[in-house]
Formats: C-alpha cells, structure tokens, sequence
C-alpha cells in the first residue's frame, strides 16, 4: 500500500475554508486517493475520491498535483458539525480486497466559531 | 434507505463470556467489512465477507475470533472468551459489490465493546 503522510491537526474558523493537505510519494499509477471522516462516536463517512483530476461534490473538493504525490482535501465553507478525524486513503492496487481501507492516523480539523 | 445497521450499540461483557456483534448490510450490499478501532488508534481492517464466504480475514486475531455472513441474515462477528484487551469500537461497512478503486464503503455507527 502506498503510505499518506498528514498534519496530526488543523484548526479553521467557521465559514472560511479548510484545507487538508495529504502526501502520498509512493502513490502508483492505478491507485486512488480516498478521503474518508469520522466524526466523534460515530463511523467513517466517505467524501470524496480522485485518480489523477480535481473532483468536486457537495461535499467537498479535491485537488491533486500533477505529480500525484500530494492531495488537497477542500471544506469550502466550514461549519461546526465538520470537526472530525478526516483519513486520506490510497486504496489498496492488487488483490481481491478493494474494500480493505489501510486507514492511518488522520487530521484532527477543529472548527472553532 | 436504511444504512448500515450494527447492533448492539453497546455491549458489555466480563472476561471470560462471548460477545457477538450484528451487522445488516444496505439494501442491496453482498459485500461486507468489518474494522476494530482500539482506544486512541486508528482503524484496522479486520475481514472482509461476501454471502458464506470469507474473502480475506488477514487483519482477524488468530485465536477467539470469527465472522460469517450467511445467506439469510445479518453479518455475524464473533469473539470467544473475551479479554479486556478486546475493549474497542467495532465498524461495519457494506459494499454493492466487490468495490473497485471507484466505489466506496458504507459505514454503520458501530458497536462499542467493553469488557470488565
């Protein structure tokens, strides 16, 4: 698997945007960057997933180099309810377990009025 | 559409009992994963089941410790003889299919296990 490397934690005031950057230098061609978040007490949420373009959804958007080897997950308007624990993921290549998510210690983003 | 649906939602055990922990799938899913968190860690995969079969248990404790899925029912994770070491929050997540690297997993709220 490839490894992500993120900031233990991260502060935004309510309203501006977040940005959660991730580094993943030994992403391979057919991988994908998957950012998931979990919100205290409950399970991972997904949020969004990308292979080499910038994606946007109503949740979020992500924006990866050209290079691959870095991402940027993108809360454009944070409110109080988006302080969790958010994963940045490089699903697994080979194999028959896609589902099988190697989650590391993730960014703590608190939202702070 | 109901979600991932694990229950309990709390289950205490003292050492030494079973613990069986349930998860129902999304309408629809054949595909489920199971995922421990210990305290102050991250999550850990843990199995990964299809209907009455298990696909890869890499991440599953060698002793104590089984899951199945069987074709009627819930997903079934179940831990013998508990330790207080077991003590964690356990995630179910569903997938329709065998998730290539397009799709994404559905979580449940998890059960949280403690043990005395």
């Amino acid at each position: 698997d490839a490894k992500t490397t993120q900031p233990t934690s991260m502060d935004c005031a309510e309203g501006r945007a977040a940005n959660l950057p991730c580094n993943h230098s030994t992403i391979s061609g057919n991988e994908y960057v998957y950012w998931y978040r979990q919100i205290h007490s409950q399970g991972p949420q997904y949020i969004i997933h990308g292979l080499k373009n910038n994606e946007t959804n109503e949740m979020a958007s992500l924006i990866i180099t050209e290079d691959r080897k870095s991402s940027t997950l993108i809360l454009p308007h944070a409110t109080l309810r988006d302080t969790a624990v958010y994963y940045c993921i490089v699903r697994e290549a080979g194999g028959t377990s896609y589902g099988k998510l190697t989650f590391g210690q993730g960014t703590i983003l608190t939202v702070h009025p | 559409n109901a979600g991932v649906m694990q229950n309990p939602r709390h289950l205490v055990r003292r050492r030494g009992q079973e613990a069986r922990l349930r998860c129902s799938p999304m309408k629809g899913h054949s595909h489920v994963y199971w995922y421990r968190q210990l305290p102050e860690e991250g999550l850990k995969f843990m199995v990964y089941l299809q209907k009455e079969n298990i696909i890869d248990e890499s991440g599953m404790p060698k002793e104590r410790f089984s899951a199945e899925f069987p074709k009627e029912g819930p997903s079934i994770l179940r831990i013998q003889q508990v330790v207080r070491g077991d003590s964690a929050a356990y995630f179910c997540a569903s997938s329709p299919k065998n998730p290539g690297y397009n799709e994404k997993l559905f979580f449940g709220s998890g059960t949280q296990l403690s043990v005395l």
